[in-house]
């Protein structure tokens, strides 16, 4: 498969545990934050979103917490399990003109049984 | 089904070939982009359409080209003067200013010999 993430930092946790992956993003202006999940050789999938003027967001199994102060997102996964095992993405999104997304490094998430 | 379809998967070209990446989409989305993807690091835009005959340079365009001569596809040339072009190459199509409307194929690994 394709090797999307050689040299990503690793957050390697158990299966059952709570994940928290970490970014810090640079573009005040921005107004939308997202999470992406890619699997090796494929493209990356929208987990989930946060616009600029909340602080936290819960999905299924995930929540999106923004620190405007700080700039730093985070992405809590409950009851990790193997199939969550992929590289995340934070990618901030800036509306107007056309929609551009900039993306951060990425997480490397390796879910151990 | 609805989505984005990338073709070939695989793609490999020799040195000083011009090389061209297929995307098509049955969304109806007005907005496509094309991505560079290297290890260990996140998406850069390479161009964008907003619409039909018209498209702009991302961040990275320099040694690519494309067209937009209909909506549903947004081909990506990879011409000879791209000096490192072996990559993922990813292309996206977005509708609204959210990012939960952008879908992303299952992209293109080309790979120069």
């Amino acid at each position: 498969g394709e090797s999307v993430g050689l040299h990503l930092p690793t957050l390697s946790v158990q299966e059952g545990d709570n994940s928290i992956i970490n970014c810090a993003y640079s573009n005040s202006a921005s107004d939308y934050f997202i999470w992406y999940k890619q699997e090796s050789g494929k493209g990356p999938q929208f987990i989930i979103d946060i616009r600029s003027n909340m602080d936290k967001r819960q999905g299924q199994r995930v929540t999106v917490l923004l620190n405007k102060t700080v700039k730093h997102l985070s992405l809590q996964i409950a009851a990790t399990q193997p199939g969550d095992s992929a590289v995340y993405f934070c990618a901030e999104l800036l509306s107007g003109g056309y929609n551009k997304l900039i993306f951060g490094a990425g997480t490397r998430l390796a879910v151990h049984p | 089904d609805g989505g984005i379809t990338q073709s070939p998967k695989y793609l490999f070209r020799k040195e000083g070939q011009n090389v061209t990446l297929s995307c098509e989409q049955n969304l109806n989305h007005d907005a496509m982009y094309w991505y560079r993807q290297d290890p260990g690091q996140g998406l850069r835009l390479i161009y964008y359409s907003q619409i039909v005959n018209d498209f702009q340079k991302g961040d990275i365009a320099e040694g690519y080209s494309v067209s937009r001569e209909k909506k549903e596809s947004f081909p990506l040339t990879v011409t000879s003067a791209q000096k490192n072009p072996t990559a993922f190459y990813l292309c996206a199509s977005s509708s609204g200013a959210r990012a939960s409307g952008y879908t992303f194929g299952s992209g293109t690994r080309l790979t120069v010999v």
